[in-house]
C-alpha cells in the first residue's frame, strides 16, 4: 500500500458544485500539505498543516478549505468549483524539519 | 520570503550527454534544498537532498547537485542521460523562516533525444 493515498484519483465535476478531495497517510507524520499542479507554474502550496490543530493558509488559498480529521486524514474542499480551479493536485506529507516530504499520487480535476 | 527559480522550462540533450538542471534559490537563513522528479501520470519522487552536511550531494539514479552558497545555486547534474530520464524535475527549498514547508520552482521538464 502506498504510504500516502490519494482519492479519488481523477474526477470531473461541474463548476458550482462542491468537492472534496481525501488524503491519508501511513507515515506517522504530523505534517501535511496540499499542493496545486499547472502546467509552467510548478507547484503552489494551497493549505498545510503541522498538526491536527494547526491548519495554515499557503500562496493560493482562495476558493479552498481543508480540514484535518487525524493525524493521518487530510481533505481539500472546493466549496464551489469554478473551471480555473482545474487542475492536477497533490497532498503531501513530512515530519519536522528538513526532511523530505511524500507524495501521494495525485487527483487529476476537471471542472466544467 | 524564500524562492526558486529554475532557468529553463524544457532542457534537451543526446543520450549520453551531460545532464544540467539551474537551480536558483532565495532565503535569508540557510536553506534545505530538494530535488524532486515526476514521471508521467505519477506523484513526486526525492532525487536528492542538501541539508547542510557536505556540499556535493549524491542522489538515486546518478544525479548529484552541489549547493553553492556564493552563488545561491543547486544545479543537478548527470554525467551521461539515459532515456528513462525523461520526467520533470522540480527544485525546492525549505528553511526555518517558512517552518520548514517546502517551496517549488516552477520545474524543468528534460527530454532526451536517442
Amino acid at each position: 500500500d502506498a504510504d500516502v493515498t490519494q482519492t479519488p484519483r481523477n474526477r470531473i465535476t461541474k463548476t458550482g458544485k462542491r468537492i472534496m478531495l481525501e488524503c491519508s497517510q501511513t507515515k506517522g507524520h504530523d505534517r501535511m500539505y496540499w499542493y496545486r499542479q499547472d502546467p509552467g507554474l510548478g507547484l503552489q502550496l494551497i493549505y498545510y498543516s503541522f498538526d491536527v490543530k494547526d491548519i495554515n493558509k499557503g500562496e493560493i488559498s482562495d476558493g479552498y478549505s481543508v480540514s484535518r480529521q487525524a493525524q493521518a486524514k487530510f481533505s481539500l474542499s472546493l466549496e464551489s468549483a469554478i473551471p480555473n480551479q482545474t487542475a492536477l493536485y497533490f497532498c503531501a506529507t513530512s515530519g519536522r524539519q528538513n526532511t523530505e516530504a511524500f507524495f501521494g499520487q495525485g487527483t487529476r480535476l476537471t471542472v466544467v | 520570503a524564500q524562492s526558486v527559480t529554475q532557468l529553463g522550462s524544457h532542457v534537451s540533450v543526446s543520450e549520453g550527454a551531460l545532464v544540467l538542471l539551474r537551480c536558483n534559490y532565495s532565503s535569508s537563513v540557510p536553506p534545505y534544498l530538494f530535488w524532486y522528479v515526476q514521471y508521467p501520470n505519477q506523484g513526486l519522487q526525492l532525487l536528492l537532498k542538501y541539508t547542510s552536511a557536505a556540499t556535493l550531494v549524491k542522489g538515486i539514479n546518478g544525479f548529484e547537485a552541489e549547493f553553492k552558497k556564493s552563488e545561491t545555486s543547486f544545479h543537478l547534474t548527470k554525467p551521461s542521460a539515459h532515456m528513462s530520464d525523461a520526467a520533470e524535475y522540480f527544485c525546492a527549498v525549505s528553511d526555518l523562516d517558512s517552518s520548514y514547508k517546502l517551496i517549488f520552482g516552477s520545474g524543468t521538464r528534460l527530454l532526451v533525444r536517442p
